[in-house]
């Protein structure tokens, strides 16, 4: 597509669920990443996925948060028993990796999550 | 992870008026950029700065690689309503992963 598509745009779920966010990058972009912007705050990253290489998943605040990139294109981001300080906008972004420290990454418009 | 200190956090100025915002760190970083996040849409690319030193427009925006490569700045001249939303400078180590300031919500009154 023509640029980076996330899904749902907006998601409300109880506290205890689990939820998946879904994130279709850019065509030939063989790096994806996922980041978290909770109210107010910056952009805290993720994963990092890179092709058919070991995701870099130093950035998930727990082990209830997991990622998986199939056939290097689309990502899923799943949160289990979620918690309301789960609460954020998780926007994904992805890059040529040879360019990614040239022209930096193309942002989706996120998934606002509500945890009730 | 790295520490972006941004500031300021937030700023209330009039149309018309210049904006400066800067963005600093205890690393040394390859590359900076600034994006731009309106609401309800993801960060926007606005300048990237690969050198020390290095001064970069894009219309009425001016960003500057700061000497010591440990900040930035970002200068909006003139400002207009349409000019608000939030700005995020970004850093990098080495590899593709970049690390975000906390922000800047600019905030233009007519």
């Amino acid at each position: 597509g023509a640029g980076v598509s996330q899904s749902p745009s907006n998601k409300v779920t109880e506290k205890g669920k689990d939820v998946e966010l879904r994130c279709d990058p850019i065509s030939g972009h063989t790096a994806l990443y996922w980041y978290r912007q909770s109210l107010g705050q910056g952009l805290e990253f993720l994963i990092y996925f890179q092709g058919n290489s070991a995701p870099d998943k130093s950035g998930l605040p727990s082990d209830r948060f997991s990622a998986e990139r199939t056939g290097g294109s689309v990502s899923t981001l799943t949160i289990q028993r979620t918690q309301q300080e789960d609460s954020a906008v998780y926007l994904c972004a992805s890059s040529f990796p040879s360019t990614g420290g040239r022209y930096g990454y193309t942002f989706g418009s996120g998934t606002r999550l509500t945890v009730v | 992870g790295q520490q972006l200190n941004q500031s300021p956090q937030s700023m209330f100025i009039q149309e018309g008026e210049d904006v400066s915002m800067n963005c600093t760190s205890s690393s040394i970083f390859n590359t900076w950029l600034w994006y731009k996040q309106e609401p309800g849409e993801g960060p926007v690319l606005l300048i990237a700065l690969y050198k020390a030193g290095e001064l970069t427009s894009n219309g009425r925006l001016t960003a500057q690689f700061g000497i010591t490569r440990k900040d930035s700045f970002l200068n909006i001249s003139a400002s207009i309503p349409s000019d608000v939303g939030i700005y995020f400078c970004a850093g990098q180590l080495s590899g593709n992963q970049f690390y975000f300031g906390t922000g800047t919500s600019l905030t233009v009154i007519p």
